[in-house]
């Protein structure tokens, strides 16, 4: 009930393409549904969040798709620039205490030139 | 400013040593960290949450005597590996949670640490 599902694993997408990256959890107590973006050998950095409370938030070239009745959301990367290379991870948690985060299994997003 | 630093960023070690790695919440203060471990490829998966002036609360499979961690200030969390061998080669990251101005858990992560034990 913790997991939090992600796929895929690896994508590649042409640049100035869309990037999908697709995940579901399990477990209604969770609302708080933040993405990471992570380089190698750095930390993880917010990149956008999202509450189950709208269906869309979007920031920059960055979208968060969210689907309550189905459990799922998915980030939306328009205009994919090579800078975007990198590792992403959504992940669940709870809004309002300092609760653990749940991460899914991370996407290894490629932009080709 | 929300800048959360570990050192070291990366460190070598015989087996059957002790490692120390520290968070400092640099410009904030934080009540609550937590420490995870991610190995090459794959996702952070959490070792414990770690509360200042309190005992940290370990995962399941975690080895609270393998993994001490000490959070003895609102800007300070160490995590020790003790006796370390090859297996406990990861990339170690925590994140902090500010105490005070903001009212949602949003957590600011390290920059991480490389354990290699040889």
């Amino acid at each position: 009930q913790q997991q939090v599902k992600q796929s895929p694993q690896s994508l590649i997408v042409q640049k100035g393409g869309i990037s999908i990256i697709n995940c579901a959890y399990e477990n209604t107590a969770f609302d708080y549904f933040p993405w990471y973006q992570q380089f190698p050998g750095k930390g993880p950095a917010l990149l956008i969040a999202i509450r189950p409370d709208v269906s869309e938030k979007k920031e920059g070239r960055f979208t968060i798709s969210f689907n309550k009745s189905a459990k799922q959301f998915s980030l939306h990367i328009m205009d994919s620039q090579p800078g975007d290379s990198a590792t992403y991870f959504c992940a669940a948690t709870l809004y309002s205490s300092a609760s653990k985060i749940i991460f899914g299994s991370g996407t290894r997003l490629s932009i080709r030139p | 400013g929300a800048v959360v630093s570990q050192h070291p960023s990366r460190v070598i070690c015989k087996s059957g040593t002790s490692v120390k790695i520290e968070c400092r919440s640099l410009d904030f203060q934080a009540t609550t960290m937590f420490w995870y471990r991610q190995f090459p490829k794959q996702s952070l998966m959490l070792m414990a949450t770690s509360n200042e002036g309190s005992k940290a609360t370990y995962e399941q499979g975690v080895e609270k005597d393998k993994f001490l961690i000490n959070h003895a200030s609102l800007t300070l969390s160490t995590l020790t590996v003790t006796s370390a061998h090859p297996e406990d080669s990861s990339f170690y990251i925590c994140s902090a949670h500010p105490t005070e101005g903001l009212s949602y858990n949003e957590q600011f992560f390290g920059p991480g640490t490389r354990l290699t034990v040889l």
